[in-house]
């Protein structure tokens, strides 16, 4: 299982772009990286997953280097209904994942 | 398209009672994944089932069983409960499990209240 460390929690503004950036030094070859966001009260929501290099959807950017030991989650343009925990995961088959504690992001007016 | 429904969203229950959580994945797909997350925490994995079969099992006590039925819908039954076991339960779905980029959708889980 790839362990990943992420900050506690970060600080943005509303219109600003916010990227977390999550360490996952042993990932396996065959590992993806996935990102999630949980509102309070809510189940996790898939926001965006790749291998390598870079992927984008309608929602967020997400960059990985050649090495693949870290992965930065890019959210252009925050909005206050952007605060929410962002987990990231590097597993083959995040249903056995264990999420770690994840990443409060406060977007403030 | 429904999403993955989890029933009941609340309950309550007295310590040493029984508790039986039902989930139903997303149509189509045939791996449901159980997970408890504790207040401030992120989710713990408890249990995968896919086609019917226990695919992985996390540290969780015997007091925590699951099983997946032939339309794929699942159980997670909790015996024995104790305070610590108020949490929100969730379940995942995916269409199949140990695939190279397997995704996995949440549903709004449950919230079980052990007094």
């Amino acid at each position: 299982l790839a362990k990943t460390t992420q900050p506690i929690s970060m600080d943005s503004y509303e219109g600003q772009e916010v990227n977390i950036t999550c360490s996952h030094n042993n990932i396996a070859t065959n590992d993806y990286i996935t990102w999630y966001q949980q509102f309070p009260s809510q189940g996790p929501r898939f926001i965006i997953q790749g291998y390598k290099t870079k992927v984008t959807n309608e929602v967020a950017s997400l960059f990985i280097p050649a090495d693949r030991k870290s992965s930065t989650l890019s959210l252009p343009r925050v909005s206050l209904s952007d605060t929410a925990v962002y987990y990231c995961l590097g597993l083959i088959n995040p249903g056995k994942s264990t999420f770690g504690d994840g990443t409060t992001l406060t977007v403030k007016p | 398209d429904a999403g993955v429904t989890q029933s009941p969203t609340h309950l309550i229950k007295t310590r040493g009672q029984h508790v039986t959580l039902r989930c139903s994945p997303i149509s189509g797909h045939k791996s449901v994944s159980w997970y408890q997350q504790v207040l401030g925490q992120g989710p713990q994995f408890i249990f995968q089932y896919y086609e019917k079969e226990e695919r992985g099992r996390g540290n969780f006590p015997d007091r925590f069983s699951a099983r997946q039925f032939p339309n794929y819908s699942s159980e997670l039954n909790v015996n024995a409960l104790l305070l610590g076991d108020s949490a929100l339960y969730l379940c995942a779905s995916s269409l199949d499990q140990g695939s190279l980029g397997n995704t996995i959708y949440f549903g709004e889980g449950s919230w079980l209240t052990v007094v």
